[in-house]
């Protein structure tokens, strides 16, 4: 099973910064096959990066994926009052699918 | 756009089998993955398996056989039987649906309490 470890826990920002997070994968994820997906309160997870880097329908250009192999990033570039939620990588590379523990961007 | 969503008790009794469904709109069924996760109160997600279009399907070993996703294309549904549930199986329960393994449409979601 690929164990995701994700970087930090819990980031504290003011809207206009820029967020940077961290997944790290135990072994070779395969074709990149890294996706984020963000959850607020109350709802489902929506998918923003898929492949590593590539955005999702509708996801707005500051979201932005980079990484390979076993080292992830997440972008914010500058964060909107919608954008603090909590933030989960996930591996379709190998079976079980795996996701990380979640950073939550919270306000500064 | 398909849209998914879950159904099913919201309370089941420790031991006893948990069984949801999955409604889709907006797809045939006839392609695709289909997927259950569940998150339970204030954790993580976990994947716990998927069923193909022709009726494959792939489990998460964690949950160690406990667990059946059946698919009913005449009806547009597919759905989760999880047996012998225990209070850890007490989560918001997920149906999704992606082109590949990729879990890239979900549903809102249902919540299954495991209590007597």
């Amino acid at each position: 099973e690929i164990v995701l470890t994700q970087s930090p826990g819990t980031l504290s920002l003011s809207p206009g910064e820029r967020a940077t997070l961290s997944c790290r994968a135990s072994q070779d994820v395969t074709k990149n096959s890294l996706a984020w997906f963000q959850q607020r309160p109350g709802q489902a997870p929506r998918l923003l990066i898929y492949d590593a880097t590539n955005r999702a329908t509708d996801v707005p250009g500051r979201f932005s994926g980079s990484g390979s192999g076993t080292d992830f990033t997440l972008s914010i570039s500058r964060l909107e009052p919608e954008d603090f939620a909590v933030y989960y990588c996930q591996q379709s590379s190998h079976s079980p699918l795996t996701f990380g523990g979640g950073t939550r961007v919270e306000i500064k | 756009q398909v849209q998914l969503r879950e159904s099913g008790p919201g309370l089941v009794k420790p031991s006893e089998t948990l069984s949801l469904t999955c409604t889709v709109s907006g797809d045939s069924m006839t392609s695709d993955y289909w997927s259950w996760i569940r998150q339970p109160p204030g954790k993580g997600l976990e994947w716990l398996g998927l069923i193909y279009y022709n009726g494959n399907t792939n489990y998460n070993p964690s949950l160690k056989s406990r667990v059946i996703i059946s698919l009913d294309t005449s009806k547009n549904q597919f759905s989760l039987r999880l047996r012998s549930v225990t209070a850890a199986d007490t989560a918001m329960y997920f149906c999704t649906r992606g082109s590949g393994w990729l879990p890239d449409n979900w549903g809102q979601g249902t919540l299954v309490t495991v209590s007597s």
